[in-house]
């Protein structure tokens, strides 16, 4: 199965500054399926990006990915209050779908 | 809307057995395949199982292969997870997850709330 790395595990920032979230695969990510989602304590994961640079509807344009093969990158460019969660990056390239371990991005 | 809420979690000795639904709303059912992505509490995300849109894929994660079955109704908008010979280690929240088209394509579009499962003697 595909080994997904992220850097960093934490992201200490404050409101206004930029969030950058590497995500490494162990082999190429089929297709660049990759996606990153957002999660909030106590409530489930939100999808934010598909295709690793595909933006879910509804999601602010201050989300941003990037990315092919085997690294890709989240970017928020100027860190809402509300943005202050765990991120996770996914490939569902080659089952079975993994994830990362997560980066929570903290004030 | 899109609804997905989870139903049947709770607490259970291991080795015995559990079934989790997953009641839909909001979209047209059959016309998606559905996964269940798990979450033990304070942990990362790990997927359990996937089923396309006429249950003809089914697929498993290594973890829980041979003593979980997922299923669907799409009468009744429903999805299931039947979950035997629990272990202490399938402690999470369950999510209901909604794939982007009716194959099982791994693209997790929409999340439930989650229902939380614990295997404790």
């Amino acid at each position: 199965e595909i080994v997904l790395t992220q850097s960093p595990d934490t992201l200490s920032l404050s409101p206004g500054e930029r969030a950058t979230v590497s995500c490494r695969a162990s082999q190429s990510v089929r297709g660049n399926y990759l996606a990153w989602h957002q999660q909030k304590p106590g409530q489930a994961p939100r999808l934010l990006i598909s295709g690793a640079s595909n933006r879910a509807p509804d999601i602010p344009d201050r989300f941003s990915g990037s990315g092919s093969e085997t690294d890709f990158t989240l970017a928020i460019s100027r860190l809402e209050p509300e943005d202050f969660a765990v991120y996770y990056c996914q490939q569902y390239g080659t089952s079975p779908w993994t994830f990362g371990q997560g980066t929570k991005v903290e004030i | 809307e899109v609804q997905l809420v989870e139903s049947g979690g709770g607490l259970v000795q291991p080795g015995r057995s559990l079934r989790l639904s997953c009641a839909t709303s909001g979209f047209t059912f059959d016309d998606y395949a559905m996964h269940w992505v798990r979450q033990p509490p304070g942990k990362g995300l790990e997927w359990v199982s996937g089923i396309t849109w006429n249950s003809g894929t089914i697929a498993y994660a290594d973890s829980v292969k041979g003593r979980f079955t997922v299923s669907r109704d799409n009468a009744k908008n429903s999805l299931h997870l039947q979950m035997n010979n629990l272990r202490p280690e399938d402690t999470a929240f369950y999510y209901c997850v909604k794939d982007r088209g009716p194959l099982h394509l791994g693209e997790f579009r929409f999340w439930g709330q989650g229902a939380l499962v614990t295997v404790s003697a």
